[in-house]
């Protein structure tokens, strides 16, 4: 089974852009939730998608949004980029919602830079 | 805002030698704790998922027990080798959110 997808690898975007990334998750898995990391920071819970549904967000602003297809595959997107949001932007893919204790997917991430 | 620590923040270990980290996390609205593995230049590996108080779980040379009541997990590896440099994640979830402490680094001295 191939892992789970991110793209692009590596973005440089300058403030006040927006930016787009997609996750494939693997195959058959349902739910897909996204992460971002930051130097000093542990990895930060942004939001889970599940059939399509957000089924719950982390404490980020609403500048920062995401989707998910009918194939499971989901987009995060990030409004008015702003210098702080430089950091590694890490998608996982499961079987079942978080709340079935199935283990996390990762991807190999996304590597945002804002100038 | 929900703290989950994890010590030591690194290790440095020689090759052969057993080592043990600690998880701390929220006692109350526990659903369930993971742990993980991420090597450079890799992405994070499932290690554990555990949920009942008293847990223990193996997974070759390592394992993981968890105390639920006083909100702790320990991760144990036995004969440390190489290949378990890493940084070991562990991750509370409570109230459907997934919170990551910062990790233990640790290092295998050959």
């Amino acid at each position: 089974k191939a892992g789970v997808t991110q793209t692009p690898r590596y973005l440089i975007k300058t403030r006040g852009q927006q930016v787009t990334l997609s996750c494939s998750p693997i195959s058959g898995h349902r739910s897909v939730s996204w992460y971002q990391q930051t130097p000093g920071q542990g990895l930060q819970f942004l939001f889970e998608y599940f059939s399509e549904t957000q089924r719950n967000k982390g404490n980020f602003p609403g500048r920062f949004s995401g989707r998910q297809f009918s194939n499971s595959r989901s987009e995060m997107n990030v409004s008015t980029l702003e210098l702080g949001d430089s950091a590694l932007y890490l998608c996982a893919s499961s079987e079942a919602n978080l709340l079935r204790n199935s283990p996390l997917h990762f991807g190999n991430g996304t590597r945002l830079t804002v100038t | 805002i929900l703290n989950v620590e994890q010590s030591p923040q690194s290790l440095h270990v020689q090759e052969g030698d057993s080592t043990n980290f600690t998880c701390s996390f929220p006692s109350s609205n526990f659903y369930a704790l993971h742990w993980y593995r991420w090597e450079t230049a890799k992405s994070p590996e499932a290690l554990f998922v555990m949920t009942l108080n008293g847990d223990e779980k193996k997974k070759g040379r390592i394992s993981a027990t968890l105390n639920t009541k006083e909100g702790y997990s320990y991760l144990y590896i036995k004969g440390s080798q190489p290949e378990d440099s890493a940084t070991y994640l562990c991750a509370f979830l409570g109230n459907e959110k997934l919170t990551f402490g910062t990790g233990t680094r640790l290092t295998i001295i050959p």
